[in-house]
């Protein structure tokens, strides 16, 4: 079974960029969820989606980032404009629901705003 | 609002020897998650702990959860190189949502 595949692996932006990250989840995984992890600190729920329709955003900054899940598959994460403060590695999850409810995660783009 | 915290933060342990992580939260909750992550990869789950007094061994690492005292343990026993890595623990507090809050980590190193 592939895993959740995100992409780019890297990006250097400078601020006041746009920049747009890429994940696919576990075939049939329909939760799935985008983290953002500031270096030294645990990851930070953005965004939950269940199929297309968002399940939580309140800890997403609607100001800058906007994501979106479109046909319920495929989703994109998207910052602009991006601030010194947004330099973080943005993780994908999708969650396997079945007993034990395990989310599993993809390898993160590691985004450096200068 | 749920607080998950980790201590210690950072450890540095020699090989051969035996240690614990503490991962505490502020809610009730029946299910916590442990992860690794090495530097500059992905978590990778380690173990799930569904009820109070679960415990669940993996080769020399071993978690426990007591939902009473809300906290749960990362047992390492004669540690050994390759166990170097952040271990993060994670609180499922709203089961039906699956949203986890995570804690500090704890950074390990072990020391030849």
């Amino acid at each position: 079974e592939a895993g959740v595949a995100q992409s780019p692996r890297y990006k250097i932006i400078e601020k006041r960029q746009s920049v747009a990250f890429w994940c696919n989840p576990i075939s049939g995984h329909a939760t799935l969820y985008w983290y953002q992890q500031i270096l030294g600190q645990g990851p930070k729920l953005l965004i939950q989606f269940q199929n297309n329709g968002v399940v939580d955003d309140s800890q997403l900054p609607k100001d800058r980032f906007s994501a979106e899940r479109l046909k319920g598959v495929d989703s994109t994460l998207k910052i602009q404009p991006a601030k010194l403060e947004d330099s973080a590695v943005y993780l994908c999850a999708s969650l396997r629901v079945a007993e034990p409810y395990e989310q599993y995660f993809g390898p993160g783009t590691r985004l450096t705003v200068t | 609002e749920l607080k998950v915290e980790q201590n210690p933060l950072f450890l540095s342990m020699q090989e051969g020897k035996n240690y614990t992580i503490y991962c505490n939260y502020s809610t009730t909750s029946d299910r916590l998650y442990w992860y690794r992550q090495d530097p500059g990869k992905s978590l990778e789950s380690l173990f799930v702990l569904l009820s109070n007094g679960a415990v669940k061994q993996e080769g020399r690492l071993m978690a426990s959860l007591d939902t009473k005292a809300r906290l749960s343990t990362l047992h390492i026993t004669a540690a050994v190189h390759d166990l170097s890595a952040t271990y993060f623990c994670a609180v499922d507090i709203n089961f039906g949502n699956e949203k986890l809050t995570f804690g500090t980590g704890t950074r390990l190193t072990i020391i030849p």
